[in-house]
């Protein structure tokens, strides 16, 4: 399998930005995911980047991936109260039919 | 459309006694998935079924068997349950399996989730 790690805690300032950092071993990843889970939620898909991009911009979210150095991460502009979640970075992997997770880092906006 | 349900959202069990947890998704994919999220460790995969009649184990099956009933449903079975099976468990269902389909991403939706507690 492939290992993938985060942080697992974040605490930011509402109105300041949160940077989410995740680590990943496999360099034949093909996508690679950011995945919000709220209290007593299942997963939501946030944003993906493919590999062969290095920056992903969608509104308050920026992806960046640096596939040299296997390293994914997730800003968030202008953070929420609303923002405060799990936020998991997950990676696909070339052969297996599944995606690797990591195990979460665990977001919270102070107001 | 409702996505991926599950159900039951809560349970609780005894050692030893057999459950089955169902999983259904009204978005015609091919493919379905079981997870279980365990505090610290994200989720990890339990089975899969990459097609309707198909089922292959992921990197934690023991003690676990599916059933990939028809194209919508795919269910979990714990036969003797185990206070090591405590954990939150998640069904996904994706277009195509995921990782096969060259530059196209196979996004996994999840359901949300069933709690069991072994005790």
């Amino acid at each position: 399998g492939e290992d993938v790690e985060q942080s697992l805690f974040l605490s930011v300032r509402e109105g300041d930005s949160s940077v989410i950092n995740c680590t990943y071993t496999d360099s034949s990843s093909t996508y690679l995911y950011w995945y919000k889970q709220e209290p007593g939620a299942g997963l939501q898909l946030l944003t993906y980047i493919f590999s062969n991009m290095d920056m992903k911009q969608d509104q308050r979210l920026t992806v960046l991936l640096n596939k040299k150095d296997k390293h994914l991460s997730l800003r968030i502009a202008d953070t929420q109260t609303g923002d405060s979640a799990i936020y998991f970075c997950a990676v696909d992997q070339t052969g297996a039919n599944n995606l690797f997770f990591g195990t979460g880092t665990r977001l919270t906006v102070i107001p | 459309n409702a996505g991926v349900t599950q159900t039951p959202k809560f349970q609780v069990l005894k050692t030893g006694q057999s459950m089955t947890l169902q999983c259904a998704q009204d978005m015609n994919h091919n493919s379905m998935y079981w997870y279980r999220q365990d505090p610290g460790m994200g989720l990890r995969l339990i089975y899969y079924s990459a097609s309707e009649g198909t089922t292959d184990k992921g990197e934690v099956p023991n003690g676990y068997n599916v059933s990939r009933l028809n194209k919508r449903e795919f269910s979990l079975r714990l036969e003797s349950a185990a206070p090591s099976q405590t954990s939150v468990y998640f069904c996904a269902s994706s277009l195509r399996p995921v990782g096969t389909s060259g530059t196209r991403t196979d996004t996994q939706y999840f359901g949300p989730g069933t709690r069991l507690t072994v005790l």
